[in-house]
């Protein structure tokens, strides 16, 4: 059973335009997330992550917000460039998790539109 | 700084045949991981090292086996190869609990 769910498998957005990525987990013992990016035939590379002590956190373009009693998540690229073109996979994990396993989502495909 | 290196990058198998993948770090890293990428189903867990010497189970480990005789280095080995297990499969590793994963670039295996 799929414990993180990203529900938009694509997402098309003009150039200079917003990007919300979102993403929905089932356990609420889950207290740390990120946000990975994948380009074709790489390896995903960290993006950002927040821990549920916080509802929000910021690096540069990116956002990703957290709501805990929705348990939900979301990623928000402002302004979105071309360069962004990538799969976007969300992963959670609880801090008393000892071997640090990851949950990851299915993935959501956005392509910034020049 | 290689980070994480997956060997080979691209196999194809008969049905039945065995092979092994191979994963480096160079990281210094306790732990290290093998996911599996399949359309539609994201990355899931197929086993796991916590140190060298230890092996864990994830979500998906039927068909394969894993060892880790060094620190450094993780291996996945399918006995006998089915056409389920073609997949996209990632190596990863972290340093310690609720970081973030260092990934390799990946091994496509086609089994027919």
């Amino acid at each position: 059973d799929q414990q993180v769910k990203q529900n938009s498998p694509s997402l098309s957005v003009q150039e200079g335009r917003i990007s919300i990525l979102n993403c929905d987990y089932t356990n609420s013992m889950f207290d740390y997330f990120l946000w990975y990016k994948k380009y074709p035939a790489e390896g995903p590379t960290f993006l950002i992550s927040i821990s549920s002590i916080k509802d929000k956190n910021e690096d540069g373009r990116f956002t990703v917000f957290l709501n805990k009693s929705a348990k939900h998540l979301s990623l928000h690229i402002v302004p979105s460039q071309p360069g962004d073109s990538a799969v976007y996979f969300c992963a959670t994990t609880s801090f008393s998790n000892t071997g640090n396993q990851f949950y990851f989502g299915t993935g959501t495909s956005l392509t910034v539109i020049p | 700084n290689a980070g994480v290196t997956q060997t080979p990058k691209f196999r194809v198998l008969k049905t039945g045949q065995s092979m092994t993948l191979l994963c480096a770090q160079d990281m210094n890293h306790e732990y290290m991981y093998w996911y599996r990428q399949d359309p539609g189903m994201g990355l899931r867990l197929i086993h796991y090292s916590v140190g060298e010497g230890t092996t864990a189970k994830g979500e998906v480990p039927d068909g394969y086996n894993v060892s880790r005789l060094k620190k450094q280095n993780f291996l996945l080995g399918l006995e006998s190869a089915a056409p389920s297990q073609t997949s996209v499969y990632f190596c990863a590793s972290s340093p310690l609990s609720a970081s973030g994963y260092t990934f390799g670039s990946g091994t496509r295996l086609t089994v027919v």
